[in-house]
């Protein structure tokens, strides 16, 4: 079965510093998806990032990016220049390309911005 | 916002009732799911369907059933709630080959 593990549960920052949440996941499978999600106060569960595995590339959103380390089966998430809006609840999740499309989600970092 | 509602928003229940979540969709999506979140766990799969009547078990099924009759439903049901059964569940949808779940705003569940 896929685990994917995130060991920080807490980090913190401060405003318009940068900062990396670590994510490492395990399978064996080749093909698959791995995302970023942040989770608000509002309970809100928004796409933040998304990786293919078959990309060698790393993904870039705006101030997100990701260090995707395919052999490592690391998945880390860079945020730059912080801001106060970025705070919130972020979970990494693994999916195969093929089958159901289900998510198998890590325990979440919460990340708090320090004005 | 991808259209997806879930009702009620928030319960409060006593232990030994059954409890049904409800969760409607508007964008025709093959695929529905239910998952649970707690504090140090993230979120877990309690059941998906892939399509009407189509349905499997997440890694948490254990005291909950689903029914879809209509794609654009999908129900949660608890037959005899516990209190470990005390979360907030989320349903999400998807469609895309690319694999992302849209999600709804999530349900607090309290079993006392």
């Amino acid at each position: 079965a896929q685990t994917v593990t995130q060991s920080q549960p807490e980090m913190s920052v401060q405003e318009a510093e940068t900062v990396t949440l670590s994510c490492t996941y395990d399978t064996s499978e080749s093909d698959y998806y791995l995302f970023w999600y942040k989770q608000p106060p509002s309970r809100q569960m928004i796409l933040v990032i998304r990786q293919e595995a078959y990309k060698q590339q790393n993904a870039t959103e705006n101030r997100f990016s990701v260090n995707f380390q395919k052999a490592a089966k690391s998945f880390s998430l860079k945020i730059s220049d912080s801001q106060l809006g970025d705070a919130a609840m972020y979970f990494c999740a693994y999916r195969l390309i093929q089958g159901a499309q289900k998510l198998v989600f890590g325990q979440g970092t919460r990340l708090t911005i320090n004005p | 916002d991808a259209g997806i509602t879930q009702s009620p928003r928030h319960k409060v229940t006593e232990t030994g009732t059954p409890v049904t979540l409800r969760c409607h969709q508007t964008e025709n999506h093959r695929y529905m799911y239910w998952y649970r979140q707690d504090p140090g766990h993230g979120l877990r799969l309690i059941h998906y369907s892939y399509g009407v009547k189509d349905t499997d078990k997440g890694e948490v099924s254990d005291g909950y059933s689903v029914s879809r009759s209509k794609t654009e439903d999908f129900l949660l049901t608890l037959e005899s709630a516990t209190s470990s059964q005390t979360s907030v569940y989320f349903c999400a949808i998807s469609e895309s080959r690319a694999g992302q779940l849209f999600f709804g705003s999530g349900t607090q569940l309290s079993v006392l």
